[in-house]
């Protein structure tokens, strides 16, 4: 089965710090996505990657930053915390760039900003 | 622009009734898919099902079923024999060319005793 990693399901931080949520996936999938999750908004797509060290900005990119130094591991973060970021945080994978592929979720991480 | 629409907030259903989740899409291209994927209260996102563009057939997996009607760009779920398991809530997807998701605002369900 595939398994898809969140390093913390909950955290709490304060505005202004940095903080970086992980995720790793174990079935060599080419794509893996963040998502942020708030209640009436359904899923938005911050960031997405194709490959190693490739980045695509979704539709919520503006506050976030995105590292894929290696093909299993995507990590989310956020330079300076705001309490408007303060959400459920999903990371994705999935394995084929062109095909129809579904999308793998990690279990998600409950950030919450004071 | 809002590329996938689900209209219902919140469903109720009796137990072993069948329950139907609306998703309407909107998309200019020739090839995509579209999936539904259930989120209990405990916040995984679980794959339930998913239909390709060009395909001729409705899924169906188990008690679940999509409603593929091409020329309304409508998907929706149906759920056969609800459980009470089945509380959660829905999202319906659809994936581009370019590999891009989208996601629907969600519906939640809850399966009534």
């Amino acid at each position: 089965d595939v398994k898809v990693t969140q390093s913390s399901r909950y955290l709490v931080k304060r505005t202004g710090e940095k903080v970086f949520l992980e995720c790793v996936q174990d079935m060599d999938h080419e794509n893996m996505f963040w998502y942020r999750q708030d209640p009436g908004l359904g899923l938005r797509l911050i960031y997405f990657s194709y490959d190693v060290k490739m980045k695509e900005k979704g539709d919520i990119p503006e506050g976030y930053s995105v590292s894929r130094e290696k093909k299993e591991r995507f990590s989310l973060i956020l330079e300076s915390a705001s309490t408007n970021q303060t959400s459920m945080y999903l990371c994705a994978s999935s394995l084929h760039r062109g095909g129809a592929g579904e999308l793998f979720f990690g279990e998600g991480s409950r950030l919450t900003v004071l | 622009a809002q590329k996938i629409t689900q209209t219902q907030p919140g469903m109720f259903v009796q137990e072993k009734e069948a329950v139907t989740l609306d998703c309407t899409y909107d998309t200019s291209d020739q090839s995509y898919g579209l999936f539904w994927y259930k989120q209990p209260s405990s916040g995984e996102m679980i794959f339930l099902i998913y239909q390709g563009s060009y395909d001729e057939q409705n899924a169906t997996e188990g008690r679940y079923s999509l409603n593929f009607q091409k020329a309304r760009k409508s998907a929706n779920l149906v759920i056969s024999a609800s459980q009470l398991g089945d509380s959660a809530m829905y999202f319906c997807a659809m994936i581009r060319p370019g590999n891009q998701f989208y996601f629907g605002t969600g519906t939640s369900l809850t399966v009534i005793p």
